[in-house]
């Protein structure tokens, strides 16, 4: 059973650009969440996807927007990046969600690096 | 609001001697708990789950924790730690409403030979 898989893999992109990761969950999950890495403030929640409706979302500005396809395939999008979006974004897919005490599964992550 | 406070950033054993990674929880309603590992350049492998079904859980590569309601605790156990234990580990809790893990900030593990 494949894992939950995110593209690209590393990324650089420059200030004021966008940028589009993309997360394929594990095959039978329906919710997907993106969570954001850095080293000064930890692992941080960016939003939950379930059945292609946003269902939660964590303190981001309005730059950080995502989206779920029919398939459950889910993509973020970054707009206008700064400097601080550099950082190691996580997707990670269950069953249900994590409110339910499902088991979580996170991807290898996407380093995103803004210069 | 839920949280986690990962007690020590950094924990040194030697190689065979006792791993214990500290996790304390914050939760108004009955949490679930997790236990995940991050090694460099990867993303979170989980280690081990409570949801309340027992109090000791198990989890893969020798690793347990134990709930305690009492002392809002989830400490991570490992009796003889191995050099490829050496990551960074990551108590986390959801539950309730809340729709997402909160995690802890992270201890790093070395493992001295």
């Amino acid at each position: 059973k494949a894992g939950v898989t995110q593209t690209p893999r590393y990324l650089i992109k420059t200030r004021g650009q966008q940028v589009t990761l993309s997360c394929s969950p594990i095959s039978g999950h329906r919710s997907v969440s993106w969570y954001q890495q850095t080293p000064g403030q930890g692992l941080q929640f960016l939003f939950e996807y379930f059945s292609e409706t946003q269902r939660n979302k964590g303190n981001f500005p309005g730059r950080f927007s995502g989206r779920q396809f029919s398939n459950s395939r889910s993509e973020m999008n970054v707009s206008t990046l700064e400097l601080g979006d550099s950082a190691l974004y996580l997707c990670a897919s269950s069953l249900e969600g994590s409110s339910s005490g499902n088991t979580i599964y996170f991807g290898e992550g996407s380093w995103l690096t803004v210069v | 609001a839920q949280s986690v406070t990962q007690l020590g950033s950094h924990v040194s054993v030697s190689e065979g001697a006792l791993v214990l990674l500290r996790c304390n929880y914050s939760s108004s309603v009955p949490p679930y708990l997790f236990w995940y590992v991050q090694y460099p350049n990867q993303g979170l492998q989980l280690l081990l789950k409570y949801t309340s079904a027992a109090t000791l859980v198990k989890g893969i590569n020798g690793f347990e924790a134990e709930f305690k309601k009492s002392e809002t605790s989830f400490h991570l156990t490992k009796p003889s730690a191995h050099m490829s234990d050496a990551a960074e580990y990551f108590c986390a809790v959801s539950g309730g409403s809340a729709r997402q893990l909160t995690f802890g900030s992270g201890t790093q593990l070395t493992v001295l030979p």
